[in-house]
């Protein structure tokens, strides 16, 4: 089984500051790791993903995350955000092959607030 | 691609009445997924089906849910003999099978309240 712990609940950041917002995983087996961006009353919209290959993954957006094995972390950043930024961002993980692609077990979430 | 399609977008019912969700994931895709959302919590897995298939389903899936994807193309959800704590946001997504590694596309998702 895999678990996942984003370790802020809320991110306030003023606009064009960087930010970073972190996950941490747990699986005895490899993963593919995601970022989803949720807005008020919508669905989740994938952001990027791990697959395998470079541990530098690019997005959209502007948004980039590094997969880091040896501290099982997935943490997003962007360089500079804008008040559009302002969203719930969830990451989830999924156990790598098998039949179970698709079965994400996602992170309780966090709020960014970008203010003005 | 008008992508994955939910209603309705929100329904109020009251404790013990039955109801009845649905999902039209974009028209190639062949798997799609089950999702339930509560408040300040992320989506937790609750089933998904391959094609017409239903490969796996979560315990949170109690006895009063039913999903099914009879022509391998919509799904419906239902709920009987709703619960307040059913009260959720249930989310559908869809995905391809043999393209690679196909992301999930959700829905916009169905707000239920149980009252």
């Amino acid at each position: 089984a895999q678990s996942v712990t984003q370790l802020d609940s809320q991110v306030p950041v003023f606009e064009e500051a960087p930010v970073e917002l972190r996950c941490n995983y747990s699986s005895s087996v490899s993963v593919y790791l995601f970022w989803y961006v949720q807005y008020p009353n919508q669905g989740l919209q994938l952001l990027l993903k791990y697959l395998s290959g470079s541990t530098l993954v690019k997005g959209i957006n502007g948004f980039e995350a590094e997969f880091n094995k040896s501290q099982t972390s997935f943490h997003l950043r962007k360089p500079s955000v804008h008040i559009s930024d302002t969203a719930e961002y969830f990451c989830a993980v999924n156990a790598a092959g098998g039949t179970s692609y698709g079965k994400l077990t996602f992170g309780q979430g966090t709020i960014l607030t970008v203010h003005p | 691609d008008t992508g994955v399609s939910q209603n309705p977008r929100h329904k109020i019912t009251k404790r013990g009445q039955n109801v009845t969700f649905r999902c039209d994931p974009i028209s190639e895709h062949n798997r799609l997924y089950w999702y339930r959302q509560t408040l300040g919590q992320g989506p937790e897995f609750l089933t998904y089906f391959q094609n017409e298939a239903q490969l796996e389903k979560s315990r949170l899936l109690s006895d009063r849910f039913s999903a099914e994807r009879p022509k391998g193309s919509f799904s419906t959800l239902e709920i009987q003999r709703t619960e307040q704590g059913d009260s959720a946001m249930y989310l559908c997504a869809s995905s391809i099978t043999g393209q690679g590694i196909s992301p999930l596309h959700f829905g916009n998702g169905t707000r239920l309240t149980v009252t």
